[in-house]
């Protein structure tokens, strides 16, 4: 069975530092890994991964994926209290529907 | 352009009723999807439509739950006779056109918040 784990479930952090997310999988034929973030209701996307070790980067978000050791990990640098959300992490593999962890909720506090 | 919408925004039904929920997707997205989030836990596939088909109804919970749709755009999601356990937040995501071997991101709607009473 396929399996996305994401740690830590919830993290609380002071305006500035930086963070680091992580999600594990299990996935038969692996397409890709994506991440969101999720704030009231609709998910909104960040990135999506499909190469090893070629890092994604939007302003203060990154994101790498190591298809050898299956994890990703998110980083936020400079955190904002706008930062603060649950952090969805998903994979897709031969099929078509995404695969989620619980998230990570983040608290980022001024 | 527009994003994916959907309706209600919320619905409160009593038990037993029967509840459609609208999504309508990004123009020239084929690919719908369906999923479930409900209280502490992650977001839980439901059902996948390629155009008016739907080749993946792994999801769906029980026979009370049926999707449609029409037009290779809007799409229904019907809950029959609902139940308490029934009560989540109903996510819709649309995306573009799938190559064979690569893969779409997924945008979602603002979802449906549903309550069963």
């Amino acid at each position: 069975e396929d399996k996305v784990v994401q740690s830590p479930l919830s993290l609380v952090v002071h305006e500035g530092d930086t963070v680091t997310l992580n999600c594990s999988y299990e996935v038969t034929n692996f397409r890709s890994l994506l991440w969101y973030k999720q704030e009231k209701k609709a998910p909104t996307f960040l990135f999506m991964l499909t190469s090893s070790g070629i890092e994604k980067k939007s302003g203060r978000l990154s994101s790498i994926l190591d298809k050898k050791e299956l994890f990703s990990i998110l980083n936020i640098t400079a955190t904002q209290t706008g930062d603060s959300a649950i952090y969805l992490c998903a994979v897709v593999n031969s099929g078509y529907a995404l695969n989620f962890g619980k998230g990570t909720s983040l608290l980022v506090t001024p | 352009g527009a994003g994916v919408s959907q309706s209600p925004s919320n619905k409160v039904t009593e038990k037993g009723k029967d509840v459609e929920l609208r999504c309508d997707p990004i123009s020239g997205h084929t690919a719908l999807y369906w999923y479930r989030q409900s209280l502490g836990q992650g977001l839980e596939f439901l059902i996948y439509f390629q155009g008016n088909s739907a080749p993946d109804k792994s999801g769906l919970p029980s026979d009370r739950f049926s999707a449609e749709r029409t037009g290779g755009s809007v799409s229904t999601l019907t809950i029959q006779r609902t139940q308490q356990e029934d009560s989540a937040v109903y996510l819709c995501a649309s995306s573009p056109p799938r190559l064979a071997g690569g893969a779409y991101e997924q945008y979602f709607g603002p979802g449906t918040r549903l309550t069963v009473t």
